[in-house]
């Protein structure tokens, strides 16, 4: 079974960029039965994909947040990372880090982190 | 705004039957993953594919799928079920994923 886990600032200023890493321990990072992907709930609500990488570096962003957003992978430390740019309040959350399975008729998270709290506030 | 629809709110009486909807276009292409995420918790997930469950998770906990809707059924659904739960999917176009807005399970 994956285990991953999230690492980073919890608290990021306004206009600011937010940096967020996820550990992956209990398998390859390099594995082709996996996208990487973030995940982020704001308090109280629901569920937003952010994207999703592949170990080749191939990426998938929300393109409500595309403009805002780099994912990337470290396959020598079998991790991967989220940088948003330019955030606001409105990108406080909980950030979940994920271990993806896609097939040509499915999508769906295999296993989670426990989530690291990322408050916008100066 | 979410392209999958959920019920905000379900309530069911201990031991007896419940099913939660997730609506969406999406869903006449590609099959829902349901999770079931209680307070404090990451979500877990419960549902996967036609109708495939994780290791541990109970056979109680099946899926469908019909049209737009896809169903995540809990047949006699027991305290420990009382959660909030999300269904997943691919957008349309195939490039995105979306979450549903999620639906707050209360057993009676």
């Amino acid at each position: 079974q994956l285990q991953l886990q999230e690492s980073g600032p919890g608290l990021v200023k306004p206009s600011e960029t937010l940096s967020l890493t996820c550990t992956v321990s209990g398998g390859s990072i390099s594995s082709s039965s996996y996208y990487w992907g973030w995940i982020r709930q704001p308090p109280g609500k629901g569920l937003e994909w952010i994207g999703s990488i592949y170990y080749s570096g191939s990426t998938y962003y929300n393109p409500s947040l595309k403009s805002r957003l780099t994912i990337s992978v470290d396959t020598s430390k079998n991790q991967f990372s989220l940088k948003l740019n330019s955030v606001t309040a409105a990108d406080t959350a909980l950030y979940y880090c994920a271990s993806c399975v896609t097939t040509v008729t499915t999508f769906y998270v295999d296993s989670w982190g426990q989530g690291t709290l990322v408050t916008v506030s100066s | 705004s979410s392209e999958l629809t959920q019920d905000p709110a379900v309530s069911v009486a201990l031991g007896q039957t419940v099913r939660i909807t997730c609506q969406g276009d999406s869903l006449r292409s590609y099959y829902a993953s349901w999770y079931q995420q209680k307070p404090g918790q990451a979500p877990v997930l419960v549902v996967y594919g036609k109708n495939n469950r994780p290791s541990g998770i109970p056979d109680r906990f099946s899926g469908s799928s019909s049209g737009n809707t896809a169903s995540l059924t809990i047949t006699g659904a027991q305290a420990e079920d009382e959660a909030d739960y999300y269904c997943n999917s691919r957008d349309s176009t195939g490039n995105r994923v979306v979450f549903g807005g999620g639906t707050k399970l209360t057993v009676l």
